[in-house]
């Protein structure tokens, strides 16, 4: 158990739709990041957050936002969502964001976007 | 971020050492090599990290060249639960120290 939880485990949901999936880091962690695995993609960074600014992006769509709460939880929300959004989506935390330490991630969401 | 390259695939007897090999020969000196793993579909797992130095922890050993070129990871007693998919990442400060997942090595090991 890394320590970091994500909710829902699973979502199904339609075209067209939008959606929330939570993440709590480890305790003490302050940066976030968020992940999407796709069959024919693999393991792509999206965003980081580091104490509740952003960090660093990645191959973030313009339909997913993210945000980093005061108690450090995070959000990373999907709208008009395409088949093609179909993915593993994990969060990961870190102790911080100004040194590269190591970052344990979360058993992830799989959404399946129907 | 440096790009790796690793063998698709890789098999190993159970109880024997599983050497990972990693080639990274575009490394900058600030740049950090680190190995997950990834069970399938489970979260990614951390193992270990370098700068320059051999590094040895409960998991694994980490063994980086002189010219910080390419790395070893070394799993010395390897067991069916060690059957994942390996990834070699070299991070640096420039993408937040994000990981730049690769392909991996699927490491199989086998009784």
């Amino acid at each position: 158990d890394s320590g970091v939880t994500q909710t829902p485990k699973h979502l199904i949901t339609a075209t067209g739709q939008r959606v929330t999936l939570r993440c709590s880091p480890r305790s003490g962690d302050l940066s976030v990041y968020w992940y999407q695995q796709s069959l024919d993609q693999g393991l792509q960074f999206l965003i980081q957050y580091y104490n509740g600014e952003e960090r660093a992006k990645g191959n973030i769509l313009e339909r997913f936002s993210a945000q980093q709460f005061p108690d450090l939880h995070s959000e990373l929300n999907l709208s008009s969502l395409e088949l093609g959004d179909s993915a593993l989506y994990f969060c990961a935390s870190s102790a911080g964001g100004l040194y590269p330490y190591e970052q344990y991630f979360g058993p992830g969401t799989r959404l399946t976007v129907t | 971020d440096a790009k790796t390259t690793q063998p698709t695939s890789m098999d190993c007897a159970e109880g024997r050492a599983a050497n990972l090999p990693c080639n990274h020969s575009t490394i900058s000196g600030n740049e950090y090599v680190y190995w997950y793993r990834q069970i399938h579909s489970q979260g990614p797992q951390y193992i270990i990290h370098g700068l320059k130095n051999n590094e040895t922890n409960e998991m694994a050993s980490l063994i980086i060249t002189e010219d910080r070129k390419s790395s070893t990871l070394i799993l010395p007693h390897a067991t069916l639960r060690d059957t994942a998919v390996y990834y070699c990442i070299v991070r640096g400060a420039n993408s937040g120290y994000a990981l730049n997942f690769g392909k991996g090595t699927s490491l199989l090991v086998t009784p």
